[in-house]
């Protein structure tokens, strides 16, 4: 199962973008790069997820360089509703891999 | 709103009791998922269910059991309570078996007295 690495926390203004991290130097060859956001008291819930290159979609976008050991989630303009932990997953899809959650990111976004 | 619900939402029990958490996944998933998140911590995956057989464990304790019904409802059972078990209980379900795009519900709260 690979291991993710990212930021424990990070704070941004309203209206910066917004860019997490996140190093999974063991990724297999069939595994997905999943994100998630959590806010407190709350269950995850899915942003994004992708394989390779560039995915985005009306919440975020979702950079992989060719060599896939990291992964960037870009927010675009954050608000204050974007205050929330982050988690990276990688696993593989179509097996019995587990949903593991790591540390995630704690972003803090203020006025 | 995920379609997953978990009940109860809110649970107060004793030490040594034992208590059981349901979980209704959305229709048409067939995994269910169960994590456990203490205070500030980070979402401990217990087990996994797929299409009523187990598929996968993680840091469960031997004092908690689940099982996913034929009609695909998840319960976790907790037993021998004690108080570092009070945490939130997540469902979550998906379609297939891998870590694919999952739904999670908004959590059971226990609390152990």
């Amino acid at each position: 199962l690979a291991k993710t690495t990212q930021p424990i926390s990070m704070d941004s203004y309203e209206g910066q973008e917004v860019n997490i991290t996140c190093s999974h130097n063991n990724i297999a060859t069939n595994d997905y790069i999943t994100w998630y956001q959590q806010f407190p008291s709350q269950g995850p819930r899915f942003i994004i997820q992708g394989y390779k290159t560039k995915v985005t979609n009306e919440v975020a976008s979702l950079f992989i360089p060719a060599d896939r050991k990291s992964s960037t989630l870009s927010l675009p303009r954050v608000s204050l509703s974007d205050t929330a932990v982050y988690y990276c997953l990688v696993g593989g899809t179509g097996t019995a891999s587990k949903l593991t959650f790591g540390t995630g990111t704690r972003l803090q976004v203020t006025l | 709103d995920s379609g997953v619900t978990q009940t109860p939402k809110h649970l107060i029990t004793a030490t040594g009791q034992r208590v059981t958490l349901r979980c209704s996944p959305r229709s048409g998933d067939l995994s269910v998922y169960w994590y456990q998140q203490s205070l500030d911590q980070g979402l401990q995956f217990l087990i996994q269910y797929y299409n009523g057989e187990e598929r996968a464990k993680g840091n469960i304790l031997e004092r908690f059991s689940a099982q996913q019904f034929p009609d695909l409802h998840s319960e976790l059972n907790l037993s021998s309570l004690e108080l570092g078990d009070s945490a939130l209980y997540f469902c979550a379900s998906s379609i297939g078996q891998g870590a694919s795009e999952a739904f999670f519900g908004q959590g059971t709260r226990l609390t152990v007295v």
